[in-house]
């Protein structure tokens, strides 16, 4: 069974830094591309970043590609997320999703729940 | 950064067909911006519907469908049904990197 899983969302101050987790089971984690998108309170999908399977591509977008870095450790089957110097515009759920194969930036499949992140002082 | 462009609300009756689409600042949706379709439902991660145009998956229902329409990526409910009541976002490539339309809340009535 296929489980995608996000943590270290939080409540964190303006100008802080956060590193988010994206944790995956039940299939080969290096042969597919993970993606990160997140949805502030009562709007609609951003497409935020994403890497390829074995790490060797990264993917951001345009509004947070200064201030975010993608990696991954294919041991431990875990993506991660750096965001630094947030803002209160970036208050959202982070959702990680799962790619088609081991290049592009489109997630797919599977989807974890997300994880809440709240930029406030 | 290109803007994607779709319906901000649509109303369909029970077994009625619509057609939701997806527009780009940059001209015309081809095969090359490998357009998804997402649904969402309250409260849920968003679920994948078609890739790369017209692709359904195993669990994508036969009454969805997705094409290329008039110059925009399109998907097509045919015989929608009550559970079918979702927000719908597509999603285009632009070398790489990955935009979102606004979103279409569909209504079922």
């Amino acid at each position: 069974e296929v489980k995608v899983l996000e943590s270290g969302g939080g409540l964190v101050q303006p100008g802080e830094s956060l590193r988010l987790s994206c944790a995956a089971s039940g299939f080969t984690f290096s042969m597919y591309a993970i993606s990160w998108v997140r949805q502030a309170p009562g709007e609609g999908l951003e497409w935020v970043c994403a890497i390829s399977g074995r790490g060797d591509v990264t993917y951001y977008g345009d509004s947070l590609k200064d201030r975010v870095t993608i990696s991954r450790d294919n041991f431990k089957n875990t993506v991660y997320l750096q965001m630094n110097t947030l803002r209160a515009a970036d208050t959202a759920v982070y959702f990680c999703a799962k790619g088609l194969g081991p290049y592009g930036s489109n997630p797919s499949d599977y989807w974890g729940q997300g994880t809440p992140v709240t930029v406030s002082s | 950064q290109a803007v994607v462009t779709q319906e901000p609300s649509l109303t369909v009756s029970p077994g009625g067909t619509v057609t939701l689409t997806c527009g780009s600042s940059t001209g015309a949706v081809t095969s090359g911006r490998y357009p998804y379709w997402f649904q969402q439902k309250p409260g849920q991660a968003p679920k994948l519907l078609i890739s790369d145009v017209s692709n359904r998956h195993s669990w994508t229902p036969a009454r969805f469908s997705g094409s290329l329409l008039g110059g925009k990526a399109a998907l097509t409910l045919s015989g929608a049904q009550p559970e079918d009541e979702a927000d719908y976002y597509c999603l285009l490539s632009y070398n790489g990197a990955g935009v979102f339309g606004g979103g279409t809340k569909l209504t079922v009535l």
